[in-house]
């Protein structure tokens, strides 16, 4: 199996506060995970790859201090929305990529984001 | 993939017929491929995948068919089904890229019964 969850499923928080969300793959192992946003009706943009012991590499535009993200074991990545605003409200999806497979990458359920 | 606009393209089908998905991608360098689906509020699900080194491959009810020369991908569904009902993303990445997938922009598909 490959299966990803994400925790929590949807958060509402008010403007300024800290939000932190979970990824985990629950049968395998992810040196690599992915840490996607999606706006309704749009596709999949990738944020930032979470290394395993090491620092995630943001995309273009990206703020890493904004975005903090912690990959503190094999099998879990935490993104933390560091004081949220209304456009971060988004849905936030994470992947994971299985240690000796190069591509295929296994998506979590997703969270839903709302900052009032 | 190309990621564009705020208007996901729709396909609607009658149940039981065939539908094809098309996607286009950009990058020339591009080596794997894959399709998944992604339904209302919930993550992308897994469909079919496929190597540049092959031009066709086939699943259990779909088959994703590869043309370099255009940088064309399409997904075949056989008998359509209200469950298929979703939206369809297609997604490239390149081996010298970190492999990091790069998304379409998507394409949703209605089953009328």
């Amino acid at each position: 199996g490959a299966v990803v969850s994400q925790h929590p499923s949807r958060v509402i928080c008010k403007s300024g506060t800290s939000v932190k969300i979970e990824c985990r793959s629950l049968d395998f192992q992810a040196t690599t995970m992915f840490w996607y946003r999606q706006f309704p009706k749009q596709s999949l943009m990738l944020m930032a790859t979470s290394n395993e012991g090491s620092k995630a590499t943001y995309e273009q535009g990206v703020e890493k201090d904004k975005f903090l993200i912690n990959h503190a074991s094999l099998t879990l990545s935490t993104l933390t929305v560091t004081s949220a605003h209304p456009e971060d409200s988004s849905f936030y999806i994470c992947s994971a990529r299985k240690d000796g497979r190069k591509e295929t990458q296994y998506f979590g359920p997703g969270t839903r984001l709302l900052v009032l | 993939g190309e990621s564009v606009g705020l208007h996901l393209p729709t396909l609607s089908v009658q149940e039981g017929d065939n539908s094809i998905i098309n996607c286009a991608y950009s990058n020339s360098a591009s080596d794997y491929f894959i399709w998944y689906k992604q339904e209302s509020g919930k993550g992308p699900q897994f469909i079919i995948d496929i190597r540049s080194n092959m031009d066709k491959r086939q699943g259990q009810r779909v088959t994703v068919l590869l043309n370099k020369t255009v940088k064309h991908l399409s997904l075949q569904i056989a008998a359509t089904q209200p469950g298929d009902s979703a939206v369809y993303f297609c997604a490239d990445s390149r081996g010298g890229g970190g492999n990091k997938l790069t998304f379409g922009t998507g394409t949703q598909l209605k089953v009328e019964l």
